[in-house]
């Protein structure tokens, strides 16, 4: 089945910085991309995904790059403000399936 | 996206009880919802796929008997969590997708559930 790992688990980053964070995903059949960012207390809220037949999605100060090769993503979040401080988590299906299957999360930080 | 509840959004029970937490998807029919729990500071671990009206797909390692999930109808599903023990104090989130929303998957506010 489907193994997504994430990196690194937590991430500290002055105000204005750039973040990136990085998923690796074991089922070369996956499709699709999603990054989740969860609040303290709150629900995950999808901020952006990627299909695989582009290699880079941009909205605004936050992007998206695939390398279906390497069966890598990494989120890009250039301009950090302090409201980016969330977890965030990636996520990809296996295939042929409905379900996703989340990374361990990474908790980012940013600091004024 | 998709706009999802969840009722109740915390609840307290003694050991021994059961406790049915409710998902409701407003405003679409959702063929396919999704349950998840999240212990703090972890991530979301899949429990089951909630199908309307056909059995839910357990992920290994969850007990079909002890948390049941109902799914009558396009816009509800239910988790009963059955004999509920300190252990399975959580957060309890649901989410609506999957492929008939080419793979996006919408959250609920979650439930927190406190076994005493």
């Amino acid at each position: 089945g489907e193994n997504v790992e994430q990196h690194p688990s937590t991430l500290s980053v002055q105000e204005g910085d750039s973040a990136v964070i990085k998923c690796t995903y074991s089922d070369s059949a996956s499709n699709y991309f999603p990054w989740y960012k969860q609040e303290l207390g709150k629900r995950p809220q999808l901020i952006i995904d990627i299909r695989s037949n582009v290699g880079e999605k941009k909205d605004q100060r936050i992007a998206v790059t695939l390398n279906k090769t390497a069966k890598h993503f990494s989120l890009h979040i250039t301009e950090t403000q302090p409201e980016d401080s969330a977890v965030y988590f990636c996520a990809a299906p296996p295939y042929n399936t409905d379900k996703l299957i989340f990374g361990t999360g990474t908790r980012l930080q940013v600091f004024p | 996206g998709a706009v999802v509840s969840q009722h109740p959004s915390w609840v307290i029970c003694k050991s021994g009880t059961s406790v049915k937490i409710e998902c409701r998807s407003l405003d679409f029919q959702a063929t396919t919802m999704f349950w998840y729990r999240q212990f703090p500071k972890q991530s979301l671990m899949l429990m089951a796929t909630s199908n309307e009206g056909s059995k839910a797909t357990y992920e290994q390692g969850v007990e079909k008997d002890k948390f049941l999930i109902n799914h009558a109808s396009l816009t509800l599903s239910t988790l009963t969590v059955t004999s509920a023990h300190p252990e399975d104090s959580s957060f309890y989130i649901c989410s609506v997708g999957g492929r008939e929303w080419s793979y996006e998957q919408y959250f609920g506010p979650g439930t927190r559930l406190t076994v005493t």
